[in-house]
């Protein structure tokens, strides 16, 4: 069964510094991997999307890299700001096509 | 192009009783999915709709069940509500819900608190 981690569960940073949030799952067998944010009572919002295929998308201060044979991911935020405040989820979807999502990693972004 | 719907926003219910939570996808997708999401399980997958089928399934008990609409609307129902059923429900939609390009677009979720 596909398990996944988030690390660390919280963090808080002053605003402008260069940031990095993990996600560990335990099964390779996945078609992608999407990180998405999620602000308070809201639903998600997709931020990168990277193929099985692929080892790392970018999206102006976001770069997330995934590493399959070692079951990780990275999500790099640069420069970060106040409204980069949020929770963020990785989630797989396997080849069963389920979605499993990891607990989050809660940000917080000090002005 | 409007965003994925979700109807009510809020719902307040007694055990026992049953709910209906309606989703409305992006206008051309075919893919409907549900999730649970709780402070202490995190996000969990129901079950996924395409074409009025259901493609895929969490493991949650039968009381949770869910139908799609022709014109890919699609709507969840619990029955026997247990005050463990509140939550934050969300939809998502994709144009096929298969294959590595597809993103998932999330609504903004029906909160469901059983009394």
């Amino acid at each position: 069964k596909q398990e996944v981690t988030q690390i660390p569960a919280a963090l808080s940073v002053p605003e402008g510094e260069n940031l990095v949030l993990n996600c560990s799952f335990t099964d390779s067998a996945i078609y992608n991997l999407q990180w998405f944010r999620q602000d308070p009572g809201k639903g998600l919002t997709s931020l990168l999307l990277i193929q099985s295929s692929q080892r790392e998308q970018t999206s102006g201060r976001l770069n997330a890299s995934l590493d399959k044979s070692s079951g990780r991911s990275t999500l790099y935020i640069a420069a970060s700001q106040p409204g980069d405040s949020a929770t963020y989820l990785c989630a797989l979807r396997d080849y069963g096509q389920n979605f499993v999502f990891g607990p989050g990693t809660r940000l917080s972004v000090l002005p | 192009k409007a965003g994925v719907t979700q109807t009510p926003r809020y719902l307040i219910k007694t055990r026992g009783q049953q709910v209906t939570l309606s989703c409305s996808p992006i206008s051309g997708h075919r893919s409907v999915s549900w999730y649970q999401q709780t402070p202490g399980q995190g996000l969990q997958f129901l079950f996924e709709y395409f074409s009025e089928t259901q493609r895929n399934k969490g493991n949650f008990p039968g009381r949770f069940s869910g139908r799609q609409f022709s014109n890919s609307r699609s709507e969840m129902n619990v029955s026997t509500l247990e005050l463990g059923d509140s939550a934050l429900y969300l939809c998502a939609s994709s144009s096929y819900g298969t294959g590595r390009q597809e993103t998932q677009y999330f609504g903004p979720g029906t909160r469901l608190l059983v009394l």
